[in-house]
C-alpha cells in the first residue's frame, strides 16, 4: 500500500518569500505523485504531477516539485510567495498497478503581506 | 457548463431523510469518483467508476449508494445517515480510472446531517 505524509498542517510565509511545503511518500513500487491546491469553497485543482519522467516537475502558478527517491520526498516549492497562493495544498500518491489514490492531510498556506 | 459540476452545493438533512447528490462532467472523461473530505483528515476515496462500471468501493457503509447511469453523470444516494457523515463530498473525473491521469474536481457538496 502507499501513503503520503505532509509535515506541517499550517505554514506561514511573508509575501515574496520562499514557499516550501513538505511531502514524504511510502510506496514499494514506483509511485505517481501529485500536488493539488484547494481554494476556499472550491474543489481541488492539479498543480503538478510526477509520472517517472523528469524528477524536477514544473507546474502552474510558478510552483515546482522535485522527486527524490533516496529521501522518498516530493516537496513543493515556489521562489516568491504571492497573496493569491493562500490556500490548502494536498499531496497525493498512486501507482500504475494500483487501485487506490491516497491524499495527505493537507497543508494550509498563509501569506503575510 | 464546463468542467465538473455538483448539485446541490449545500445540503442539510435529518438522519431519516433520503437525498441524492449529483455530479456531471463535461470533459468527455471515462472515469468518475466520489471522495469524502472531513476536517483534519485526508480525502477518502469512496467509489470509482470506470466506463460506467464500479471498480472500487472502499468499505463504504451501505447508507451511501452510488449510481453511474452514463460516463457523464454520477449520483450518490443517501439514506439514514449519521451525524459523522457530515463532510464535503467531492466528485472528480479523469480520462481513465486510477492512473496518472489528472483528476478534475467539482466544487463539492457541503453535507450537514442533523
Amino acid at each position: 500500500a502507499q501513503s503520503v505524509t505532509q509535515l506541517g498542517s499550517h505554514v506561514s510565509v511573508s509575501e515574496g518569500a520562499l514557499v516550501l511545503l513538505r511531502c514524504n511518500y511510502s510506496s514499494s513500487v514506483p509511485p505517481y505523485l501529485f500536488w493539488y491546491v484547494q481554494y476556499p469553497n472550491q474543489g481541488l485543482q492539479l498543480l503538478l504531477k510526477y509520472t517517472s519522467a523528469a524528477t524536477l516537475v514544473k507546474g502552474i502558478n510558478g510552483f515546482e516539485a522535485e522527486f527524490k527517491k533516496s529521501e522518498t520526498s516530493f516537496h513543493l516549492t515556489k521562489p516568491s510567495a504571492h497573496m493569491s497562493d493562500a490556500a490548502e495544498y494536498f499531496c497525493a500518491v498512486t501507482v500504475n498497478t494500483g487501485n487506490q489514490f491516497y491524499f495527505g492531510t493537507g497543508t494550509s498556506l498563509t501569506v503575510i503581506p | 457548463e464546463t468542467g465538473v459540476t455538483q448539485t446541490p452545493r449545500h445540503l442539510v438533512m435529518g438522519m431519516t431523510n433520503k437525498k441524492s447528490l449529483k455530479c456531471e462532467q463535461h470533459l468527455g472523461h471515462n472515469a468518475m469518483y466520489w471522495y469524502k473530505q472531513s476536517a483534519k483528515k485526508p480525502l477518502e476515496l469512496m467509489f470509482v467508476y470506470n466506463f460506467k462500471e464500479q471498480t472500487e468501493n472502499n468499505s463504504v457503509p451501505s447508507r451511501f449508494s452510488p449510481e453511474c447511469p452514463n460516463s457523464s453523470h454520477l449520483f450518490l444516494h443517501l439514506h439514514t445517515l449519521q451525524p459523522e457523515d457530515s463532510a464535503l463530498y467531492l466528485c472528480a473525473s479523469s480520462e481513465r480510472g486510477l492512473t496518472a491521469d489528472t483528476q478534475y474536481f467539482g466544487p463539492g457538496t457541503r453535507l450537514t446531517v442533523l
